[in-house]
């Protein structure tokens, strides 16, 4: 199993541009996030999605928007890059053990840099 | 607001000494709590987590946490660290019922000088 993976790994924007984070899950996962990790901030939830065809906002979803059209594709985009969202980002996913939520598994990231 | 709180901020210790790192949330209900590690370069793992039952649970690498309900607190302890636990430790926590509401501390930057 790759587990969860994304791509690209890096990327450089200029102020403006749009661009489409990929992330997928090979472990039958229904609950997929977006998080962006910032120095001292620790991660911050952009949004998440509870199954396919769903997803809501989290705590800073402003400037993004996601899409989740397979259970095992969590789509991330941006459509008009700000230095603001220079950041590293990172997706996980996670499953339900009867009513209990476990923990997260993450992806390696994408750092981005937006001039 | 629920909040996770990690106090200290970079922790330095030689090899061989004991870690106790701090966690406090705030909620009133039932909660999941997690410890995370992000080793230089790479992405989270789960360290260990607590659910229900003993408070004192056990997790890779020799790790440690100890949930003290009526603190508030998830505190990770190692009894004698490594080079090697050189990395960013980072403490959760999740409503029981809610998978959108994981609050994340903004973690601990542990160096081990060797």
């Amino acid at each position: 199993n790759a587990g969860v993976t994304q791509t690209p790994k890096f990327r450089v924007l200029k102020t403006g541009q749009s661009m489409t984070l990929l992330c997928a899950q090979d472990m039958n996962h229904e609950y997929m996030y977006w998080y962006r990790q910032d120095p001292g901030m620790g991660l911050r939830l952009i949004h998440y999605s509870v199954g396919e065809g769903t997803t809501a906002k989290g705590e800073v979803p402003d400037g993004y928007n996601v899409s989740r059209l397979k259970k095992q594709n969590f789509l991330l985009g941006l459509e008009s890059a700000a230095p603001s969202q220079t950041s590293v980002y990172f997706c996980a996913s996670s499953y339900l053990t009867g009513s209990s939520y476990n923990e997260q598994f993450f992806g390696p990231g994408t750092r981005l840099t937006v001039l | 607001a629920q909040s996770v709180s990690q106090h200290n901020h970079h922790v330095i210790l030689s090899e061989a000494a004991s870690l106790e790192l701090g966690c406090n949330y705030s909620y009133g209900g039932t909660v999941n709590l997690f410890w995370y590690v992000q080793y230089p370069g790479q992405h989270l793992q789960l360290l260990l987590k607590y659910f229900s039952g003993d408070p004192l649970v056990k997790g890779i690498k020799g790790f440690e946490a100890e949930f003290i309900k009526s603190k508030f607190s998830f505190n990770l302890r190692k009894p004698s660290v490594q080079w090697s636990d050189t990395a960013e430790y980072f403490c959760a926590v999740t409503p029981y019922s809610s998978a959108s509401k994981i609050i994340f501390g903004s973690g601990t930057r542990l160096s081990i000088r060797p």
